[in-house]
């Protein structure tokens, strides 16, 4: 069947530093991948977008790239910072407007 | 605001007890999803509504758990005899119809807490 697999957090940086966040995997078909955000006392909402391999998605200064090769969808950003703090879900869906398949979340916290 | 809205936010109750959740979609959106989300963990999809049909049903979602959507608009989702099992955050989301938005962008509502006592 369908998996994500996600880092396990909690992810600790400065403000300021560089963020990875690894998310590798493996579907039955050929699918669309997203990163979700969940801040403190909210409800997900989607960060970013790839539906291709080499597609790249970015939002708010994070990017994700589409590797079929290695089956992966890192998260980045280049400097961090407190409003960041958050969890991150990586998710994938198969067969467009089907079911979401999702990570077990990767907790980011940033301090000043 | 025009997101996803679920009622109520949070639900204490005694195991044995029914439930039932509500969540009222973006009023254009045609389907509407559920998701369980227990504590450390992502979301664990449950069914999924497109209009009023139920379409997809998870084998996570027991004989206990049944949900509707009579008019294509809000859903419920009941859960008949609780258990201490099902402690866990319900989420509901909701996307447009193939051409309208993003590709299979889900909007997801804040969820509902369940504690099962």
């Amino acid at each position: 069947g369908d998996s994500v697999t996600q880092m396990e957090g909690p992810v600790t940086l400065s403000e300021e530093a560089f963020l990875t966040i690894n998310c590798t995997y493996t579907a039955t078909g050929y699918p669309s991948l997203f990163w979700y955000v969940q801040y403190p006392g909210e409800g997900l909402q989607l960060l970013l977008k790839a539906t291709k391999a080499d597609d790249k998605g970015s939002n708010k200064g994070f990017e994700a790239t589409y590797r079929k090769e290695t089956t992966s969808f890192h998260l980045e950003k280049g400097s961090v910072q407190v409003s960041d703090s958050a969890v991150y879900f990586c998710a994938l869906s198969v067969a467009g407007y089907s079911t979401l398949t999702f990570g077990k979340g990767t907790m980011l916290l940033v301090s000043p | 605001d025009t997101g996803v809205s679920q009622d109520p936010r949070h639900k204490i109750t005694k195991r044995g007890q029914n439930v039932t959740f509500r969540c009222d979609p973006i009023s254009e959106h045609n389907r509407l999803y559920w998701y369980r989300q227990t504590l450390g963990q992502g979301p664990e999809f449950l069914t999924y509504f497109q209009n009023e049909a139920q379409l997809e049903k998870s084998r996570l979602l027991s004989d206990r758990f049944s949900a509707e959507r009579p008019k294509g608009s809000f859903s419920t989702l009941e859960i008949q005899r609780t258990e201490q099992g099902d402690s866990a955050m319900y989420l509901c989301a909701s996307s447009p119809t193939r051409g309208q938005s993003s590709y299979n962008e889900q909007f997801f509502g804040p969820g509902t807490r369940l504690t099962v006592l």
